[in-house]
């Protein structure tokens, strides 16, 4: 069953508002989680990693005000787009690392699309 | 830089055996990872190689040369379900994850 789970799977939302995307690990701690855009037919695209009770690492040329991050718990990490775009719309997806080769369990995804 | 190179796009027959290179040039090496991403879904952890050799898993067996910096996927009996990306990512010296742009598997019948 799934390890990682993310809400909401889609949302529509219009230019200007804020969206705000859970990522949970289900049955284990995650001091660790990692955030990734990934737009159609590309590749996945880092944008940041979430440390559990710290700041978030972002990846260069990802704007840390506008792409908000809090991991405020083991198993909780939030990503939040402020003052969204259309250029915003994308897949996110968030994994945690896990298992005996420390390998990345992903969660479903959030499509995001901005009008 | 780091990078990491994969064929965008390889066709295959149903039943047939398919090959997936993946070659890397990293700062730093702490194993290779295939997943495979079907579309409008998130990828899935298909295997792991930090020695050289090869790792057999079912149909899917992956191999590792270090020394080379390559890696290849191998699909065997290859079914229509197999269609997707499938993508290459190592781990460097910081365990951060490199992504490969990912090979996308076309299966035909």
């Amino acid at each position: 069953g799934a390890v990682v789970s993310q809400h909401p799977s889609w949302v529509i939302c219009k230019s200007g508002t804020s969206v705000k995307i859970e990522c949970r690990s289900l049955d284990f701690q995650a001091t660790t989680m990692f955030w990734y855009r990934q737009f159609p037919k590309q590749s996945l695209m880092l944008m940041a990693t979430s440390n559990e009770g710290s700041k978030a690492t972002y990846e260069q040329g990802v704007e840390k005000d506008k792409f908000l991050i809090n991991h405020a718990s083991l198993t909780l990490s939030t990503l939040t787009v402020t003052s969204a775009h259309p250029e915003d719309s994308s897949f996110y997806i968030c994994s945690a690392p896990r298992g005996e080769y420390y390998e990345q369990y992903f969660g479903p995804g959030t499509r995001l699309t901005v009008t | 830089g780091q990078n990491i190179d994969q064929p965008t796009e390889m066709t295959a027959t149903e039943g047939a055996i398919v090959q997936i290179n993946c070659t890397y040039q990293t700062s730093g090496f702490n194993g290779l990872f295939w997943y495979q991403q079907h579309a409008g879904e998130a990828p899935t952890f298909l295997s792991y190689n930090v020695l050289d050799g090869l790792e057999e898993k079912g149909r899917f067996s992956s191999f590792l040369s270090r020394s080379k910096g390559y890696s290849y996927l191998l699909l065997k009996e290859l079914q229509m379900k197999d269609s997707a990306s499938y993508l290459c990512a190592v781990s460097d010296s910081n365990y951060q994850l490199i992504w490969g742009a990912g090979t996308k598997l076309i299966i035909k019948p």
